[in-house]
Parts: C-alpha cells; structure tokens; sequence
C-alpha cells in the first residue's frame, strides 16, 4: 500500500539549512507529484513547493530563495532542503502525494532553536 | 496568490447535528478544491476532492459542494469520531494555499 515517511533532525540552530527525507513505497516517484507542507503555530499549514513526476519543481515564493526540493527515484526519496532557518521555521514538516496532496506522511517535527 | 477564508474558526456540535464549513477563495479556483480533517498529533486526511468527490473510504455523512469561489463542506449526523479540525485546500493556482481551520467541538 502507499506508505510515506518522513525523516528530519528534530534541532536544527538558526541560520543552518533542514535537511529532511521523504521516503515512500507502494508507488514509483516517476507517476506522481510529491509535495512539502509545514504546519506552524504562526501560520497554520502552508504548501511549500512540489516536484512533478518528471522531475520539474515548483516552490511557494514564501520559500523560493531557501528551498529546495529534489529527489532520488532508485532509493524512492523526496529530499527537502532549506536555509538559512528562523525560529518562525518551528513546526512539522510533511511529505504528501498527488496534486491535491491524497496521502500524507506522519509528518516530523522540526525545532530551530539555539 | 489566492486567499481561501474559512469560517466559522470554531464550531461546536451535538452528536447527530448537521455541520457546514465553508470556504471562499480571492478568485475562482474551478472545483479545484479539497477537504481534510486533522486530529491532534496526525498529519491531515483527505475526505473529498474536486469540491465534491468522497476520496475512498470516507464516510457518506461527508459532503461538498460549491462552484467559482465559493465552497462548503458538509457533516450530517456528526460523530464522536468526527471531533477534529477541518482545513480546505484550493489547488487550482500556484501557491496552493489553505483555509485557515476550523475546530468542530463537541457541545
């Protein structure tokens, strides 16, 4: 069955870059959209960006000068990275699939704290 | 980008009660719209897409409706089960962008 799960750092200091993994099974990343979505206590969930089945990427403007979302088809994973971390970037990160976002993973959460 | 706001921010029910939330995007968005419920310490889970397709394995007390920029989203008889926060999601146009929430409480 479709199954994603994502793996993050837990702490990350201000100012470095969150790195998380998306790794899913039950479905090849060359037939769907995977997309980022944060929920935080400031704004509530936010989309972040996506990468299309074939490969192209698309990123909120809130994020498009720190994100970046990429991937590896043979290991199944989805990576999310982001730079330059704020405080405000306090909150839980999930992977999810298809353009209306059907499948979600647990989510991990992601504290940016000195 | 589209703003979607969602009303009422909170809701409160009695068991087998008739709830509906809705959405209204800043433009059209063409049906291009889902529903999630989230419960505390769970990541969201699609109930409808495309204003009104029941994603499987949603209950049939879950309906919704709407066409242009408005939008609503529907419980019937509300269960216990169904206490929960409830977001819309337009996806018609980049950014997607969520409604702000709504919390369905239990009177």
């Amino acid at each position: 069955q479709v199954q994603l799960k994502e793996t993050g750092p837990g702490l990350v200091q201000p100012t470095q870059t969150l790195s998380i993994t998306c790794t899913v099974s039950g479905f090849s990343l060359t037939s769907y959209y995977m997309q980022w979505v944060r929920q935080t206590p400031g704004k509530g969930l936010e989309w972040m960006g996506f990468i299309r089945s074939g490969g192209s990427t698309e990123y909120n403007s809130e994020f498009k000068s720190r994100l970046s979302i990429s991937r590896d088809t043979s290991k199944n994973q989805v990576f999310l990275k982001m730079n330059s971390l704020k405080t405000e970037d306090t909150g839980v990160y999930y992977c999810a699939r298809d353009s209306s976002l059907h499948y979600w993973g647990q989510g991990v959460m992601v504290t940016v704290s000195s | 980008d589209i703003q979607m706001t969602q009303s009422p921010p909170s809701l409160s029910a009695s068991l087998g009660d008739k709830v509906t939330i809705t959405c209204q995007a800043s433009q059209n968005i063409n049906k291009y719209i889902a529903w999630y419920q989230q419960k505390p310490g769970k990541a969201p889970r699609q109930l409808i897409r495309y204003t009104s397709t029941l994603v499987s394995g949603t209950p049939s007390r879950f309906s919704g409706s709407g066409s242009g920029r408005d939008y609503s989203f529907s419980i019937s008889n509300v269960e216990s089960e169904d206490i929960a926060s409830y977001y819309c999601l337009q996806y018609d146009n980049l950014p997607w962008t969520f409604g702000g929430g709504t919390k369905l409480e239990l009177k």
